[in-house]
């Protein structure tokens, strides 16, 4: 059984930095893929980008080009999401889940959410 | 990029009701499409893959059809534990993109 547990709540300044992680248990790590989703605050779901350890590569929605970068650690089956320039906006959950890896899989697992609020 | 649409946004129903959630893509997705179901302050659960593939341990009363750009979610007896928000995805290699999602509610 795939498990993903996350780290904690944060609260950051606007223009700071944030890095969650997302350790997963079960399964071979290296084998599939890790995304990261963020829902704000009574907003839908929206996907930021996705990594497949065993690559090392990762691929980022438009919108997040330039201010996220995903990693992965494969020693300690960890995943990463580190977002900068914070502003208010970017308050939300932010999510991991796995997919199979390969072309066309859904998000079969998730983590169970970190909630970074971004304020002054 | 392939924009998601859903409808309706929200939907009043009573426990027994058949529900039919619909979801569109912007171009031809194949059968490349996910059904989850997101209750307040948990991660979203995966119901339907591949448009019309049932995930493991859901309930045989959730079901998916469709192919390239309408697909549909029919929840065929509504049971209270199903009062959720749900949300389509659409899947491939290098983007995902969901739609906006349609609260179930209780009429």
């Amino acid at each position: 059984q795939v498990q993903l547990v996350q780290s904690g709540a944060e609260v950051k300044k606007p223009g700071s930095s944030v890095k969650v992680s997302c350790k997963a248990s079960g399964g071979t790590f290296s084998s599939y893929a890790i995304s990261w989703v963020r829902q704000a605050p009574g907003q839908g779901l929206e996907w930021m980008g996705r990594i497949i350890p065993i690559l090392g590569i990762a691929n980022y929605a438009q919108k997040f080009q330039g201010r996220v970068t995903i990693t992965a650690d494969k020693s300690t089956s960890t995943a990463y999401m580190e977002l900068s320039s914070l502003r208010s906006e970017d308050t939300a959950v932010y999510y991991c889940a796995r997919d199979l890896g390969g072309s066309y899989n859904p998000f079969d697992y998730w983590g169970q959410g970190t909630l970074v609020t971004v304020s002054s | 990029d392939i924009q998601m649409t859903q409808s309706p946004s929200t939907l009043s129903a009573s426990v027994g009701d058949r529900v039919t959630i619909t979801c569109r893509a912007s171009q031809s997705i194949s059968s490349w499409l996910a059904w989850y179901q997101q209750k307040p302050g948990k991660a979203p659960k995966l119901l339907i893959y591949k448009a019309s593939s049932l995930e493991s341990g859901v309930p045989s009363r959730f079901s998916g059809s469709g192919s390239g750009t309408e697909f549909t979610l029919t929840i065929s007896s509504l049971q209270p534990d199903d009062f959720a928000t749900y949300y389509c995805q659409q899947y491939n290699s290098y983007s995902f993109t969901f739609g906006p999602g349609t609260k179930v509610d209780i009429k």
